[in-house]
């Protein structure tokens, strides 16, 4: 069966400081990756998809980066955090965007 | 592009009665319909989809969404909530096809049921 992994589950970081979300996906072969960013009230903001291996695509213009260094893994990145990047995280995978699974969430605080 | 509107940020509702929460989208092409529940601090569980055939679809704990098309709107209901069903609840469409299909994401329904 697919399974999802995010890590960490709790992230407090402090401003100007460097970022690095790992998600890796098992049992399935050439997925869709999205890094979302859940703010209060706002709902789930896609930040970033990959169709393959080094293809990112980005929605928002941001302080963050995405990577594709390989097929089941994605990692979402910041050379310098600002405190605008609070918020919780999440990665998901899909194929051919039928249905969406998700990790359990990177809650990032940066202070 | 696609946009997902969910009217109601908080639905509040005793044990045992009804609820519905709204979700109505907008899109240029045809799209598959999405149902996902949060609770607190976890990852987005898939509750139900539509991805064709008949237009009223069931999850395995009692909601029930139905899509109608004309009116495009594909709300949740549930005849009789329980305390557990307490959570946030996500509208999502996708555009059908393609390898690079995204999932848009309504801005949530948190739903409170109380005793």
């Amino acid at each position: 069966s697919q399974t999802i992994h995010q890590w960490p589950a709790t992230l407090v970081q402090p401003v100007g400081s460097p970022l690095s979300l790992e998600c890796t996906v098992e049992g399935t072969s050439n997925p869709n990756l999205y890094w979302y960013r859940q703010a209060a009230g706002r709902g789930l903001q896609l930040l970033f998809y990959s169709v393959g291996i080094g293809q990112i695509s980005s929605e928002v213009p941001q302080n963050l980066s995405a990577s594709r260094p390989q097929d089941r893994q994605f990692i979402l990145s910041s050379k310098k955090l600002l405190l605008s990047d609070s918020g919780f995280y999440l990665c998901a995978w899909s194929v051919l965007g039928v249905e969406a699974f998700f990790g359990q969430g990177t809650r990032l605080t940066v202070v | 592009a696609q946009s997902v509107t969910q009217l109601d940020s908080q639905v509040p509702v005793f044990e045992e009665a009804p609820v519905e929460l709204r979700c109505n989208y907008s899109s240029s092409v045809s799209v598959y319909l999405f149902w996902y529940v949060q609770y607190p601090n976890q990852g987005l569980q898939l509750l139900l989809k539509y991805l064709s055939g008949s237009t009223l679809v069931e999850s395995i704990n009692g909601f029930e969404a139905e899509f109608n098309k004309s009116q495009t709107s594909f709300h949740l209901r549930k005849p009789s909530v329980h305390i557990s069903d307490t959570a946030e609840y996500f509208c999502a469409v996708s555009d059908r096809g393609g390898t690079a299909s995204k999932l848009t994401f309504g801005t949530g329904t948190r739903l409170q049921v109380t005793l």
